[in-house]
């Protein structure tokens, strides 16, 4: 079992640019679920996923979307990138609303 | 909106020795409470979801309690180890996702 991965581990943008990371669920897993991890800070919710759609969403402006996919997996994108837009993204997957929420290591996103 | 603290924000511990830290919430509108020790360059990993006041959970060496009513939390560890050393992080679960603390850093002394 690979467990949640995400891609790319890495990724330097700049400012007004738009970006898409990825996230594959720990198999058996049809929910995911995106955070934003600033520096000095908890991660914190974007938004949920599950059968193909946005199930629930955290106090994060129109610019943060996503996708999930028939398979499970799952975008995010952010447009207009903004230098505080740096930071770690976590992808956690979950069955259904199950309290058991697994991770994967995120992506770092650099906005220069 | 939910607010989660986390004290100690940094913690020197001597190999062997037991330590606490704890977790408070000032409302208790969550579903369960859950602790992820996050290992540098690894993934968040969940140790303990705890949904009921009283709740107790342990695993090895390391457990958990819960009061809901008074509004905290507190993660123990006993006989600490070097591989123990870790940020240990406090989320509570609601409506919307989880809401994580800033977390405790856990430093492991030889």
């Amino acid at each position: 079992d690979a467990g949640v991965t995400q891609s790319p581990t890495h990724l330097i943008k700049t400012r007004g640019q738009q970006v898409t990371l990825r996230c594959s669920p720990k198999s058996g897993h049809d929910t995911v679920s995106w955070y934003q991890q600033a520096l000095g800070q908890g991660p914190q919710f974007i938004f949920q996923y599950y059968e193909e759609e946005e199930r629930q969403r955290g106090n994060f402006p129109d610019r943060f979307s996503g996708h999930q996919f028939p398979n499970y997996s799952s975008e995010l994108n952010v447009n207009a990138l903004l230098l505080g837009d740096s930071a770690l993204y976590l992808c956690a997957s979950s069955l259904g609303r199950g309290l058991w929420a697994f991770f994967g290591q995120g992506t770092r996103l650099t906005v220069v | 909106i939910l607010n989660v603290e986390q004290s100690p924000q940094s913690l020197h511990v001597q190999e062997g020795d037991s330590t606490n830290f704890t977790c408070s919430f000032p409302s208790s509108n969550f579903y369960a409470l859950h602790w992820y020790r996050w290992e540098t360059a690894k993934s968040p990993e969940a140790l303990f979801v705890m949904t009921l006041n009283g709740d107790e959970k342990k695993k090895g060496r390391i457990s958990a309690t819960l009061n809901t009513k008074e509004g905290y939390s507190y993660l123990y560890i006993k006989g600490s180890q070097p591989e123990d050393s870790a940020t240990y992080l406090c989320a509570l679960g609601g409506a919307d996702g989880l809401t994580f603390g800033k977390g405790t850093h856990l430093i492991i002394q030889p």
